[in-house]
């Protein structure tokens, strides 16, 4: 079936390092692919999101680009600040019925000033 | 921004009762889910529900849950018998349509505890 393998952590990281999460996907056809995030105490916000191979996502200097050649959708920021804490989760989105989101373990990144 | 409102945002229940969980989902979506996190380990799908009938629902969500859209807003996710292994964060979650790639948004979670 469809599975999303994501780095797991817990990972920190100072100020203004750079950041990269990665992300592959086990999945038939072509799904999109989301990261979304998870603020402490808070509920999971769409970060980014790209649809077809070669697409790129971009949000809040967070990037990633659907590379189907690699199944992999890694997430990257030049620059981390103190507020990118949070829990990272890789997911892509099934293709057909009711297209829900598989989820990878998600990854906890602590950014220290 | 419209969002997704979840109530109640914590629940501690004993074993054995029932627990309602309610979610309102935003006004024009028409699909609706139900994801639950046990603490530490991933999110996981229980069910996806549209046009007033489950579409899809996981190994997880057996004959001890049910999901019902009792009106025009509200979606809820029933427990009849709690466990303990029912202790989660329980996330509602809609999207427009079934288009691919539509974002899916999710409300701030329902943490049940099971004692």
């Amino acid at each position: 079936g469809d599975s999303v393998t994501q780095m797991e952590g817990p990972v920190t990281l100072s100020e203004e390092a750079f950041l990269t999460i990665n992300c592959t996907y086990t999945a038939t056809g072509y799904p999109s692919l989301f990261w979304y995030v998870q603020y402490p105490g808070e509920g999971l916000q769409l970060l980014l999101k790209a649809t077809k191979a070669d697409d790129k996502g971009s949000n809040k200097g967070f990037e990633a680009t659907y590379r189907k050649e690699t199944t992999s959708f890694h997430l990257e920021k030049g620059s981390v600040q103190v507020s990118d804490s949070a829990v990272y989760f890789c997911a892509l989105g099934t293709q057909g019925g009711s297209e829900k989101l598989v989820f990878g373990k998600g990854m906890k990144l602590t950014v220290n000033p | 921004e419209p969002e997704v409102t979840q109530t109640p945002s914590h629940q501690v229940t004993q074993m054995g009762q029932e627990v309602i969980l309610r979610c309102v989902p935003i006004s024009n979506h028409l699909y609706f889910y139900w994801y639950r996190q046990i603490l530490g380990q991933k999110v996981e799908f229980l069910v996806s529900f549209y046009n007033n009938e489950i579409s899809e629902k996981s190994e997880i969500f057996d004959d001890q849950f049910s999901v019902e859209r009792p009106d025009g807003s509200n979606f809820t996710l029933k427990i009849r018998s709690t466990k303990l292994e029912d202790s989660a964060m329980y996330f509602c979650a809609s999207r427009v349509r079934g288009v691919a790639g539509n974002t899916i948004y999710f409300g701030e979670g329902s943490w049940l505890t099971v004692v």
